[in-house]
């Protein structure tokens, strides 16, 4: 299957600095990623869709500043978290979809492979 | 927009014993839908997906799900718990390739 690696995958730093959490997929072209959050418990959150080539797109109440997301090429996408606060240690995860094969108007039928996840603390 | 519910935030089932995740969703269009499964402190991993194909979804691990668009229900199953199936379980919906959304979802106790 196709594989997605996330780097790293934990990470500790100091409150006010910035912190990047590369995704890469393998084995395929990923024309589209996701950027997820995951607090203790919770389920994934969505925090922005990132095209290549384009500006991502972020979900409401994500702030863009604060989550920069880079998707420079069809295998790498990056999410810095800028001027770090305790407040944003958690769970991030990427996932990464290759282009779409449509089996019937308006369905496809690509799946979103995930990468192992970011455990980010902040100190 | 669509959205997904699962309907319960915890199952316990015991070794041997079916196992039922229930997921709804709300979709204006066909959605492509999913089912994701997390072990503590690891990533996501398909269990299944259905692109309206066959309604009866066959996964790994011995897993199903079938689609009922009449119920707008997407629940998993499967016929005989084992102690490795305990974990996380998301349902999944997309009907763009931009878009995936995650159910709240169902966290799976194995009892021996």
């Amino acid at each position: 299957g196709a594989v997605v690696s996330q780097h790293p995958s934990w990470v500790i730093c100091k409150s006010g600095t910035s912190v990047k959490i590369e995704c890469r997929s393998l084995d395929f072209q990923a024309t589209t990623m996701f950027w997820y959050r995951q607090f203790p418990k919770q389920s994934l959150m969505l925090m922005a869709t990132s095209n290549e080539g384009s500006k991502a797109t972020y979900e409401q109440g994500v702030e863009k500043d604060k989550f920069l997301i880079n998707h420079a090429s069809l295998t790498l996408s990056t999410l810095t978290v800028t001027s770090a606060h305790p407040e944003d240690s958690s769970f991030y995860i990427c996932s990464a979809r290759p282009p779409p094969q449509i089996v019937a108007p308006g369905t496809m039928n690509t799946e979103a492979f995930f990468g192992q996840g970011t455990r980010l603390t902040v100190v | 927009a669509q959205s997904v519910t699962q309907l319960d935030s915890h199952v316990s089932v015991s070794e041997g014993t079916p196992v039922l995740l229930r997921c709804n969703y709300s979709s204006s269009y066909s959605p492509s839908l999913f089912w994701y499964v997390q072990h503590p402190n690891k990533g996501l991993q398909l269990l299944l997906k259905y692109t309206s194909a066959a309604t009866l979804v066959k996964g790994i691990n011995g897993f199903e799900a079938e689609f009922k668009k009449s119920e707008t229900s997407f629940h998993l199953t499967k016929p005989s718990a084992h102690m490795s199936d305990a974990a996380e379980y998301f349902c999944v919906v997309s009907v763009t390739n931009n878009d995936m959304r995650f159910g709240a979802g169902t966290r799976l106790t194995v009892k021996p």
